[in-house]
């Protein structure tokens, strides 16, 4: 079964850092999105991407944020200068259609730890 | 705004026994529902959906799910849990680019 690839498992990095996170979506979906959880609380919708650019973003993805799809496979969340409270569980996300009939993918997260 | 209510945080169930998770959403228009079950550091699984049609939808695993519009519920049952059931379970609404509005979240807790 297709799968959405996230890399790494695990980042430490120290406050004030720039990450990158990395997902692989399923390859012929169309809408790809960004959640965190932070530990212990609800999963939270970052961002939408679709068609080369945002769709819809929360209060929560703030200048701080950026994504990007590089090169047509690779789906990326950009943290410019962390904080400690970015500290979370992220999961990317994709789809093939806008109103996921046909199934609404999440990859095993990325865990980034702000020390 | 559209929002979930798991009003569970805890269920303990013993193993076999019957289960029944709440779920109760407010959303504008015809919701789209989900529930996922996430296990200790790991990612979401869907375990079943809803768009339209028949009511009682079933999922993965043995579970099953039951949209009430009279009841604003879209609670997740099964006959009969095992003890590999033991996870955090999401109910989640929305669609669209807007992304999915999750609960909190129920721990399922399985006695042996």
């Amino acid at each position: 079964e297709p799968e959405v690839t996230q890399t790494p498992s695990h980042q430490v990095t120290q406050m004030g850092q720039e990450v990158i996170l990395r997902c692989v979506p399923i390859s012929n979906h169309l809408y790809f999105y960004w959640y965190r959880q932070i530990l212990g609380q609800k999963v939270e919708f970052l961002v939408s991407f679709y068609n080369n650019e945002i769709s819809e973003k929360s209060e929560i993805f703030d200048d701080q944020f950026s994504v990007e799809r590089p090169d047509g496979s690779n789906f990326t969340l950009k943290i410019r200068s962390t904080k400690l409270e970015d500290s979370a569980m992220y999961f990317c996300a994709s789809s093939l259609d806008r109103d996921h009939t046909y199934g609404y993918t999440f990859g095993s997260g990325t865990r980034l730890t702000v020390v | 705004a559209q929002s979930v209510t798991q009003p569970d945080i805890h269920i303990t169930v013993s193993e076999g026994a019957s289960l029944e998770l709440r779920c109760n959403y407010s959303y504008g228009a015809t919701p789209y529902l989900f529930w996922y079950v996430q296990s200790p550091g790991q990612g979401l699984q869907l375990l079943l959906k809803y768009f339209s049609g028949d009511t009682l939808v079933q999922g993965i695993k043995g579970f099953e799910a039951e949209f009430k519009r009279s009841q604003s519920s879209f609670n997740l049952r099964k006959p009969s849990v095992h003890w590999s059931d033991a996870a955090e379970y999401f109910c989640a609404v929305g669609g669209g680019a807007d992304g999915l509005t999750f609960g909190k979240g129920t721990h399922l807790i399985i006695q042996p």
